[in-house]
């Protein structure tokens, strides 16, 4: 990715726990999207936090952005099975365009 | 709700054939966007557009072009195609106001195969 890493790679847990992903990108941004993606299949938006805010949540979903430190988190509480997929973090400037980063391939077992 | 549409959703091509890839963006969406994702690689930004006129481009390569034609729907055109090319094409489109500016709705994308 051009843009920065994401952290974990890959993350395997169990039904009901938490997961958190990390973002650190490099340039100013506009703001900051969370997109999922199963497997070869389209990207669905998660959530979108702008560079002005700090924490945001969407049901079971919580983004925090720290500007400063430019990085992000997504938090999924009590995950299930079918949160299975990758997660993509993209930086988004007032153009438009997203920039993605490497993404994080989640695993909920049953 | 109407959702991004891209046709087709799988294309075989031979090397140095040509692909032409189409996108009908959701309805009153003023921008569209197309991404390259390489298997296992996160997507990489194409080219954009806003009210049919070109918007900005990242790393599209010269033997591919894109247009938004006057009903919105917009064109990728890949010529000369190459082995690096096979990937799945995005498009997305999005609107620059209102509460839901700058969110990007994908389409489900078309995997291209060059053989």
């Amino acid at each position: 990715s051009q843009q920065g890493e994401e952290d974990p790679q890959a993350l395997s847990i169990q039904e009901g726990e938490n997961a958190t992903m990390n973002c650190s990108y490099k340039t100013s941004i506009n703001n900051l999207q969370w997109y999922r993606q199963n497997s070869g299949r389209g990207l669905v938006h998660l959530i979108l936090i702008r560079s002005n805010e700090r924490e945001k949540h969407s049901g079971r979903l919580r983004v925090t952005l720290d500007t400063s430190k430019k990085s992000s988190s997504l938090l999924i509480t009590a995950s299930r099975a079918a949160d299975t997929a990758s997660y993509f973090c993209a930086t988004g400037t007032s153009y438009g365009k997203l920039t993605f980063g490497q993404g994080t391939i989640l695993t909920v077992h049953p | 709700a109407a959702g991004v549409i891209q046709s087709p959703r799988h294309l075989i091509k031979e090397k140095r054939e040509t692909a032409t890839l189409k996108c009908y963006p959701i309805p009153r969406h003023d921008t569209v966007y197309w991404y390259q994702q390489g298997p296992g690689q996160d997507p990489q930004f194409l080219i954009s557009f806003y009210e049919k006129m070109q918007s900005d481009k990242g790393s599209i390569p010269d033997r591919f072009s894109a247009q938004q034609f006057s009903d919105y729907h917009s064109e990728l055109n890949m010529s000369s195609l190459e082995l690096g090319d096979s990937a799945l094409y995005f498009c997305a489109s999005s609107l620059t106001q209102g509460l839901t500016k700058n969110i990007q709705y994908f389409g489900a994308g078309t995997r291209l195969s060059v053989l």
